[in-house]
């Protein structure tokens, strides 16, 4: 089965600066995707960036970059230029290649606060 | 273009009631799934539609939830007769065979008193 893994319950970050969020995962597939969610406190799930296994080159979106190490099965996002707005809940996850229907394995979330 | 749309947004209701949460899923998308938070146990996938058809409902804690998809645009999830462990948000995702992401509603927050 597989597993997703965020070791960091709490991070913080002062505006501005940038933050590193950690995610690892277990699998023995070879294709699959992986996914930063975030959650503000509305509750809504938005998503924020996403990788393909088979993509070397990490995923960016504005302020929002990963490092993807698939020999290490680690899945870290980069917030730069952090902002108030930034601060939620952040969920890794992962889910296999090719069927559409295949289940988002969830981490446990990483909460940010971001300090103005 | 709506999201994914859920209602209601909060519930309230006593041990013993029926609860019915709705679903309206982004027009198009051909998989519908629902989602379970809790602090004990995270996100945790309940049950997937496929072509409204139900595919994988491994997920469904008990035989008190049920879901249904009687039509491409709309699903529910019942639970009856609702239990205070059942308390939790519930979300709704969609998404497209080949765009892979799936797309959350803004979830039913569900008390069970």
């Amino acid at each position: 089965a597989q597993t997703v893994t965020q070791s960091q319950p709490e991070m913080s970050v002062q505006e501005a600066e940038t933050v590193t969020l950690s995610c690892t995962y277990d699998t023995s597939e070879s294709d699959y995707y992986l996914f930063w969610y975030k959650q503000p406190p509305s509750r809504q799930m938005i998503l924020v960036i996403r990788q393909e296994a088979y993509k070397q080159q990490n995923a960016t979106e504005n302020r929002f970059s990963v490092n993807f190490q698939k020999a290490a099965k680690s899945f870290s996002l980069k917030i730069s230029d952090s902002q108030l707005g930034d601060a939620a809940m952040y969920f890794c996850a992962y889910r296999v290649w090719g069927n559409a229907g295949n289940m988002l394995t969830f981490g446990g979330g990483t909460r940010l606060m971001v300090k103005p | 273009d709506a999201g994914v749309i859920q209602s209601p947004r909060h519930e309230v209701t006593e041990m013993g009631q029926e609860v019915t949460l709705r679903c309206k899923p982004i027009s198009g998308h051909d998989y519908l799934f629902w989602y379970r938070q809790t602090m004990m146990r995270g996100l945790e996938l309940l049950i997937y539609f496929n072509n409204n058809v139900p595919i994988d409902d491994s997920g469904m804690p008990e035989d008190r939830f049920s879901a249904k998809m009687p039509n491409a645009s709309f699903s529910t999830l019942k639970i009856q007769p609702s239990e205070p462990r059942d308390s939790a948000v519930y979300f709704c995702a969609s998404s497209l065979a080949g765009v892979e992401t799936q797309y959350f509603g803004p979830g039913t927050r569900l008390l069970v008193l």
